[in-house]
């Protein structure tokens, strides 16, 4: 089964304003990353986050874990048209190599 | 300047067809993967290989088959496409096994007939 899920599946909001994305997981994890799908194309990397750390920052990112609740939040401030994408967490589980297990997304529109 | 190259982007076949889907990558990595995206937009991999070799393969049916020639290139074959084949399949490259980020490539969007 999937390892993670998303929440919300969709959010919508206002061009500036702040978005916020939750990831929840089940097992143990070497480490958490977020990737941005824009329509039709392929994935990009965000930001990885390992086990030991609590927060991470980078640009307008800013992503937080939680191992003890098995839960990260995607931050992204002032946010722009240009973010409007699709968002998934990754988890690499603890003992295995790069071994990504995706979560369900999070569709992200943000309207001038 | 392509990092991960994948062709073609498009392919629409009939069941029962045997296709072939190419990646390259030219970023020096040593890891290659297949992951397949539903139409729900889950997605799951499929293999992966460090430097030629299999490292992992999911619960995937035999009529799919990787090949890497050499570490840069990794190639997926299906045989006998089936109507739930159809998806996007994502080739990724990252530096290592061991924990990196995966760049991905632009997807093959399968469409089975």
């Amino acid at each position: 089964s999937q390892q993670g899920e998303e929440d919300p599946q969709a959010l919508s909001i206002q061009e500036g304003e702040n978005a916020t994305m939750n990831c929840s997981y089940k097992t143990s994890i070497n480490n958490l990353q977020w990737y941005r799908q824009n329509s039709g194309r392929g994935l990009v990397h965000l930001i990885l986050i390992r086990s030991n750390e609590r927060e991470k920052h980078s640009g307008r990112l800013r992503v937080t874990l939680d191992t003890s609740k098995k839960s990260s939040s995607l931050l992204i401030t002032a946010s722009r048209a240009a973010d409007t994408a699709s968002y998934f967490c990754a988890t690499v589980p603890a003992g295995t190599a790069s071994k990504l297990t995706f979560g369900t997304g999070t569709r992200l529109q943000v309207t001038l | 300047d392509t990092a991960v190259s994948q062709t073609p982007k498009y392919l629409v076949t009939q069941m029962g067809n045997d296709k072939s889907i190419k990646c390259e990558q030219n970023l020096g990595h040593d890891t290659m993967y297949w992951y397949k995206q539903d139409s729900k937009k889950f997605l799951k991999i499929m293999f992966s290989y460090n430097n030629k070799e299999l490292i992992i393969n999911e619960t995937v049916p035999n009529r799919f088959s990787p090949k890497s020639p050499d570490k840069a290139h990794l190639n997926l074959h299906i045989n006998s496409l089936e109507l739930g084949d159809s998806a996007v399949y994502f080739c990724a490259s990252s530096l290592g096994p061991l924990s990196y980020e995966q760049y991905f490539g632009p997807g093959t969007r399968l469409t089975v007939t």
